[in-house]
């Protein structure tokens, strides 16, 4: 069965630290892999997704995450992260049939 | 501005009293869907709907309904809530391309519907 997992549920760093969110997935075909934030009291942003192609994607807000087959993950990386960057974050496959399936999400707090 | 729009976005309400909290979008999306989001688990699929009249289950759907009348509404029946429904719920919708395009497939959420049944 489809599942996706976020290992950490808590992860505090400081502001302009790097900073690296754990994804991995258990997918029977290629998945398409996405990254949603969602800031307190608002709905989910899509932050990057992968379809095919190129393992390393770039998406909004400085964010980018790779692909690694081998190791089943969707890494999401900052190498410096803001203030504004605290929020939860949410790791998803989705398939062919229109089903999505999300992480239990990682809370992001940044220190000063 | 393109956008779906959940009402009411805060309820409270006692168990066996029938609601429906409705989501609307604006992008002329074909395929629209519920989750409700628990601690912990992180979002799970109520229902979904392909477009108008196709409708079908997720992960949990026990105790809710869906319909699909018009492209740009997907309202979500509670007949009988229970406190076991006490969630925070959010409507998404998206493009269905032929395969997975730029666009296609990527999910615009509503700002959601916090709901609690006493």
């Amino acid at each position: 069965a489809q599942s996706v997992t976020q290992p950490d549920i808590h992860i505090t760093v400081s502001e302009g630290a790097s900073l690296e969110l754990r994804c991995n997935y258990s997918y029977g075909a290629t998945p398409y892999l996405f990254w949603y934030v969602q800031s307190p009291g608002q709905g989910l942003q899509l932050l990057l997704k992968y379809f095919s192609g190129d393992t390393l994607v770039q998406g909004i807000k400085g964010f980018e995450a790779e692909f690694k087959r081998s190791q089943s993950s969707f890494n999401l990386r900052k190498p410096s992260v803001h203030w504004s960057d605290a929020a939860e974050y949410f790791c998803a496959v989705g398939d062919n049939f229109n089903k999505f399936y999300f992480g239990s999400g990682t809370k992001l707090n940044v220190k000063p | 501005e393109a956008q779906v729009t959940q009402n009411p976005r805060y309820l409270i309400t006692v168990t066996g009293k029938k609601l429906t909290v409705t989501c609307s979008q604006n992008m002329n999306h074909e395929y629209m869907s519920w989750y409700r989001q628990d601690p912990g688990l992180g979002l799970r699929q109520i229902y979904y709907s392909m477009n108008v009249e196709v409708t079908d289950k997720g992960d949990v759907p026990e105790g809710y309904k869906v319909s699909r009348k018009e492209k740009r509404n997907f309202p979500l029946i509670l007949e009988s809530p229970s406190p076991n429904q006490t969630s925070l719920y959010f409507c998404a919708s998206s493009h269905r391309g032929g395969g997975l395009s730029s666009g296609a497939n990527v999910l615009t959420f509503g700002a959601g519907s916090r709901l609690t049944v006493l």
